[in-house]
């Protein structure tokens, strides 16, 4: 099976525009969730979409918003960019294994606010 | 807030050598996963171990995981320079399987 895409895998936005990142998950994987990686913060969670529906929220500003459409395939959306928002964005789709659940994450996308 | 806390943060050893990293967390979890991500790339999922697992293997990897200290480690044997990488432990939040946290992560170096 093909991983989790991620596009673009650049981008490079000024402070006030907005930005949209895609992610196609692993065929089959109805579970799409995001992350914000940055030096200072790690690892932060964005949100989870699941069947098209936003499932959970992590701590972020109403500028973070996304979507998922019915094949599965999941847009982040951020609105009136900050320089503090650059950051490297991973998309995971999530497989069920035996009542446990795995991540598997794209590549990525590294915005970088100017 | 991080559930994951990660030690060392930075490892440094030479190819053929052990490397062992370890993670601590701070709620009851039904499982654990370790991930590795190489320079500013995406997370490789390596190993998931469930709360009623002690050990398992995967490969040159051998998880432990210790629920009475809320603790892990991941051991990774005989290293080699392509084992350069960070490594994060991550736990998911209560019941929401769609969400994460990870530790801080350990930095690996592996000198050839």
């Amino acid at each position: 099976k093909a991983g989790v895409t991620q596009t673009p895998r650049y981008l490079i936005k000024t402070r006030g525009q907005q930005v949209t990142l895609s992610c196609s998950p692993i065929s089959g994987h109805r579970s799409v969730s995001w992350y914000q990686q940055t030096p200072g913060q790690g690892l932060q969670f964005l949100f989870e979409y699941f069947s098209e529906t936003q499932r959970n929220k992590g701590n972020f500003p109403g500028r973070f918003s996304g979507r998922q459409f019915s094949n599965s395939r999941s847009e982040m959306n951020v609105s009136t960019l900050e320089l503090g928002d650059s950051a490297l964005y991973l998309c995971a789709s999530t497989r069920r294994l035996a009542g446990a659940y795995e991540q598997y994450f794209g590549p990525g996308t590294r915005l970088t606010v100017t | 807030s991080q559930q994951g806390e990660e030690d060392p943060q930075a490892l440094s050893i030479q190819e053929g050598e052990n490397a062992t990293m370890n993670c601590s967390y701070k709620t009851s979890i039904n499982n654990l996963q370790w991930y590795r991500q190489n320079s500013g790339r995406g997370l490789v999922h390596l190993i998931l171990i469930r709360s009623n697992e002690r050990e398992k293997h995967s490969g040159r990897l051998r998880v432990t995981l210790d629920t009475s200290k809320k603790s892990s480690s991941l051991l990774i044997t005989a290293s080699r320079a392509a084992d350069t990488a960070s490594y994060f432990c991550a736990t998911p939040s209560g019941t929401s399987y769609g969400k994460l946290t990870f530790g801080q992560g350990t930095i690996l170096t592996v000198h050839p």
